[in-house]
């Protein structure tokens, strides 16, 4: 049972450079996030999702934009990179809130 | 809204002595508390719970978190550390009957010194 698996571990991009972050778990859970992390600030909800064809943006969405074509796999897609945007991306998934939630063990992207 | 404050940023603390790490939830309605732990370039582990019931719970590790009404707050506690849990140490809170979003408070990092 993998979990959450994310996908690139690493990343270095340039300015107005995009990419996309890849997040995919076999629990069957409906419900995923992205956050970002940064030091001393804790997480921050970028965006998430109840279930394959429903999303909503969470604290931070500026800059992303996410999809969510089945249950299992949650791409966040970064369009025009910005420095600002330099940090460590969580995936997470869940059952509900009861559950708490499994994490990826993170992307850890530079933007240069 | 809801928000979660967590007091000390970091924690210096000596193996073999107990440590508290404090959290304070502020919430109009019913609440579900957690505490995860994220060890160094790892991402967070659920650590432990709190639903309903007793208001005291424990982890498989040792660790222990009271829920407090009255005064809304979940510290954690262990009453002897060892160097294998230094790590960063985050509570967060959810909303009875909403869809599941934690709000995350600003983590504290634990440092174990031998």
């Amino acid at each position: 049972n993998a979990g959450v698996t994310q996908t690139p571990k690493f990343r270095i991009l340039k300015i107005g450079q995009s990419m996309t972050l890849q997040c995919t778990q076999d629990m069957n859970h409906n419900y995923m996030y992205w956050y970002r992390q940064d030091p001393g600030m804790g997480l921050k909800l970028i965006y998430y999702s109840v279930g394959a064809g429903i999303t909503d943006k969470g604290e931070v969405p500026n800059g992303y934009n996410v999809s969510r074509s089945t249950t299992e796999d949650f791409p966040l897609r970064l369009e025009l990179a910005a420095p600002s945007q330099t940090s460590v991306y969580f995936c997470a998934s869940s059952y509900g809130n009861r559950e708490g939630y499994t994490f990826g063990s993170g992307t850890r992207l530079t933007v240069v | 809204a809801q928000s979660v404050t967590q007091l000390d940023s970091q924690v210096p603390v000596f193996e073999e002595a107990p440590v508290e790490l404090r959290c304070n939830y502020s919430s109009s309605v019913s609440v579900y508390l957690f505490w995860y732990v994220q060890y160094p370039n790892q991402g967070l582990q659920l650590l432990l719970k709190y639903l309903s019931g007793s208001t005291l719970v424990e982890s498989i590790n040792g660790f222990e978190a009271e829920f407090n009404k009255s005064q809304t707050s979940f510290h954690l506690r262990k009453p002897s550390v060892h160097i294998s849990d230094t790590a960063e140490y985050f509570c967060a809170v959810s909303v009875r009957g909403s869809q599941g979003n934690l709000i995350f408070g600003k983590g504290t990092k634990l440092s174990v010194k031998p």
